[in-house]
């Protein structure tokens, strides 16, 4: 399958700095990219579609100034986190289809936020 | 109503025992779907898709029912490594995955 990479997989801040999050697509080009937020023993809830090029669309109650989200180029999307509070502290995963476009998705690995 | 619900769970079963889980969902407009399995601090890996007529890969069988909007997972001959959550996901327009809340499995020696 298609190999989405995300990075960095942990990462401990100070309340009110930002954070950027990077999510690659390592053996496949990616005009989509979905990222999604998970709280401790809850689902995955889908925060923005990013596609290549163009702005995000973001879901209802994500703020989009808060969470800015960077599609460039078809194999690079990066979510940042904007004066993060300790309430964003939590699981963000990326995600991408693939070229064959079955309606299958590959995650990245996460990463997990915590803010101080 | 949510548009993927499930059953939490968590579902605490002896090893070899057989199990199963539903899930049902809302959007009638969802096109396919699909069972992801998540361990803890993980990120979701594909366990199948889930088609009408029904499929099977080696112990796990999902079903998707399109009239009462319901898919299932069995799982036979439960392993202590099953021990994950597992997550349906329905398919809407554009590849966007909704997800369900997951069901967590316990496999107990």
């Amino acid at each position: 399958g298609a190999v989405v990479s995300q990075h960095p997989s942990r990462v401990i801040c100070k309340s009110g700095t930002s954070v950027k999050i990077e999510c690659r697509s390592l053996d496949f080009q990616a005009t989509t990219m979905f990222w999604y937020r998970q709280f401790p023993k809850q689902s995955l809830m889908l925060m923005a579609t990013s596609n290549e090029g163009s702005k995000a669309t973001y879901e209802q109650g994500v703020e989009k100034d808060k969470f800015l989200i960077n599609h460039a180029s078809l194999t690079l999307s990066t979510l940042t986190v904007t004066s993060a509070h300790p309430e964003d502290s939590s699981f963000y995963i990326c995600s991408a289809s693939g070229v064959e476009n079955t309606g299958e998705l590959f995650f990245g690995e996460g990463s997990r936020l915590t803010v101080l | 109503r949510k548009e993927v619900e499930q059953d939490p769970g968590p579902f605490n079963v002896p090893e070899g025992a057989t199990v199963a889980f539903n899930c049902t969902y809302s959007n009638s407009a969802s096109q396919s779907f699909f069972w992801y399995r998540q361990d803890c601090r993980k990120e979701p890996k594909l366990l199948m898709s889930v088609y009408s007529s029904g499929n099977e890969d080696g112990r796990f069988t999902a079903q998707l029912n399109r009239a009462s909007q319901y898919i299932s997972l069995l799982i036979r001959d439960s392993k202590l490594s099953d021990s994950a959550t597992y997550l349906c996901a329905a398919n809407n327009a554009g590849n966007m995955l909704t997800f369900g809340g997951g069901t967590r499995l316990m496999v107990k020696p």
